[in-house]
């Protein structure tokens, strides 16, 4: 099974800090590596897929790097609106799937 | 619009059945891949199962046995049924629909239903 690590668990900041959520994985994945937001009472919103490639509708402050076993997620500047729990979820073994522990992103 | 809506969530007592619904409107399921995910109580996302376009579906180690994807392409709908509930299976049921085959990212969400199994 492909193990799936997030980094780090839990983050503070400040509207408009530039924050970096890592993941990796424990074999290459490739770039089958997504990103979700994740707010309570809300249906999980797919922000990144293949690793870099931004879904429609999201906003360009959010961004998705890296390929094989280490990936990132940026949010250049954060908004308000942006506080909630990020996932990534590799792909690369399907059809079986499996996502991160999950980074909670906390306003300081 | 493309949406889900999941349904059937309940409390129900350990080693019973329970059958989720997932509509799907604004596409056909029939030629979509779809998902089930999971989110037990403080916990993250657990992903369970999938079904594919042929019908064939897959399951995560944990549900494997107990649970069954099926599907009801005529109305547009979507099945989880459940057998052999345990405590561990508590928690918020998402359907979605998978992007495939080029990155089976899960690019809509319903914004699930809740199953308590407890005694």
């Amino acid at each position: 099974d492909i193990q799936t690590t997030q980094s780090p668990s839990s983050l503070s900041a400040s509207v408009g800090d530039r924050v970096t959520i890592t993941c990796r994985t424990s074999q290459t994945v490739s770039n089958y590596l997504n990103w979700y937001q994740v707010k309570p009472g809300k249906a999980p919103k797919l922000l990144i897929y293949a690793a870099s490639y931004l879904q429609s509708g999201v906003p360009s402050r959010f961004s998705g790097s890296g390929s094989g076993t280490d990936f990132s997620l940026t949010i250049s500047s954060l908004d308000p609106d942006d506080f909630a729990t990020y996932y990534c979820q590799q792909t690369y073994s399907n059809p079986l799937s499996t996502f991160g522990q999950g980074t909670k992103l906390e306003i300081k | 619009e493309v949406r889900l809506v999941e349904s059937g969530g309940d409390l129900i007592q350990p080693g019973g059945s329970l059958r989720l619904s997932c509509v799907a409107s604004g596409f056909p399921v029939s030629s979509n891949y779809l998902s089930w995910v999971r989110q037990a109580p403080g916990k993250g996302l657990e992903w369970l199962s999938v079904i594919y376009t042929g019908g064939s579906a897959y399951y995560a180690d944990s549900v494997k046995g107990r649970f069954t994807f099926s599907r009801e392409t005529s109305q547009n709908i979507v099945f989880l049924q459940m057998n052999d509930l345990r405590a561990d299976d508590t928690g918020v049921y998402f359907c979605a629909r998978v992007r495939a085959p080029r990155t089976y990212s899960l690019d809509v969400w319903g914004h699930g239903t809740t199953v308590i199994v407890s005694s």
